[in-house]
C-alpha cells in the first residue's frame, strides 16, 4: 500500500491553467477507473472535486477536470482563481480492496 | 443535508484503546459504504478502513490491520472504529467519510469535520 506520487507543490497565476499528476501502479490507478481528487483548505475537511477519473460532482466548477493515462492520473484546473489555493489529494481504489491516497500537492496562486 | 459527526477522540496513552463513533444523517445510511480516513497534524490523508453497506466487505490499511476494527449499526445510522494497541504514530484527526456507492469502490463524497486522537505518554 505505497502512497501515490504527487508533486509536493505547484503554482500558477490567476487565469492560468495548472495540472497536478498522480502516479501509481497497475494495481491501483492503472487497474481501475476509481480515481478521485479532493481539495482541502487549511483547517477544513476535504471536498470531493473529481470522481471516477473524470466526473465532477454537482456544484463543482467545470474549471476542474480529470483524466488518466496508464498508471498516471491528472487533475487540471483552468482559469485559476485565488480561492483555488489549497491542498489537493488524489486517491485510488486498489486490488487489495483498499484505498490509497497521494501525498498531496500544495497549490499556490501567485 | 448529509451530516457526519465524529466523536470519541481524545488523549490516550500508548498501548491503550479508544472507540470512535460517527453519527450519520441526511441520507439512507444502509445504502452506502462508509470509511475512516485520518490525517496526522500537518501531514497528508491516509485511508484507514472502509465497510460496505451490509458489512459484507471490510478493508483495512496495513498500518492498522490487526489493531483496528471497523463496524456499523444500520439501525442506529452509526459507524464505529475500535482502536486497540494504539501507537504514537496513530495520532491524527480521524474523519468519517461517506462512500458514493454501496461497495468500497465508490469515492468519498461527504466528510465529517473530524475528531482528534492524540496518543502520548
Amino acid at each position: 500500500q505505497s502512497a501515490l506520487t504527487q508533486p509536493a507543490s505547484v503554482s500558477g497565476s490567476p487565469g492560468q491553467s495548472i495540472t497536478i499528476s498522480c502516479t501509481g501502479t497497475s494495481s491501483d490507478v492503472g487497474g481501475y477507473n476509481y480515481v478521485s481528487w479532493y481539495q482541502q483548505h487549511p483547517g477544513k475537511a476535504p471536498k470531493l472535486m473529481i470522481y471516477d477519473v473524470s466526473n465532477r460532482p454537482s456544484g463543482v466548477s467545470n474549471r476542474f477536470s480529470g483524466s488518466k493515462s496508464g498508471n498516471t492520473a491528472s487533475l487540471t484546473i483552468s482559469g485559476l482563481r485565488a480561492e483555488d489555493e489549497a491542498d489537493y489529494y488524489c486517491s485510488s481504489y486498489t486490488s487489495s480492496t483498499t484505498w490509497v491516497f497521494g501525498g498531496g500537492t500544495k497549490l499556490t496562486v501567485l | 443535508e448529509v451530516q457526519l459527526v465524529e466523536s470519541g477522540g481524545g488523549l490516550v496513552h500508548p498501548g491503550r484503546s479508544l472507540r470512535l463513533s460517527c453519527a450519520a444523517s441526511g441520507f439512507t445510511f444502509d445504502d452506502y459504504a462508509i470509511h475512516w480516513v485520518r490525517q496526522a497534524p500537518g501531514k497528508g490523508l491516509e485511508w484507514v478502513s472502509g465497510i460496505s453497506w451490509n458489512s459484507g466487505t471490510i478493508g483495512y490499511a496495513d498500518s492498522v490491520k490487526g489493531r483496528f476494527t471497523i463496524s456499523r449499526d444500520n439501525a442506529k445510522n452509526s459507524l464505529y472504529l475500535q482502536m486497540n494497541s494504539l501507537r504514537v504514530e496513530d495520532t491524527a484527526f480521524y474523519y468519517c467519510a461517506k462512500g458514493s456507492s454501496s461497495s468500497l469502490r465508490g469515492s468519498f463524497d461527504y466528510w465529517g469535520q473530524g475528531t482528534l486522537v492524540t496518543v502520548s505518554s
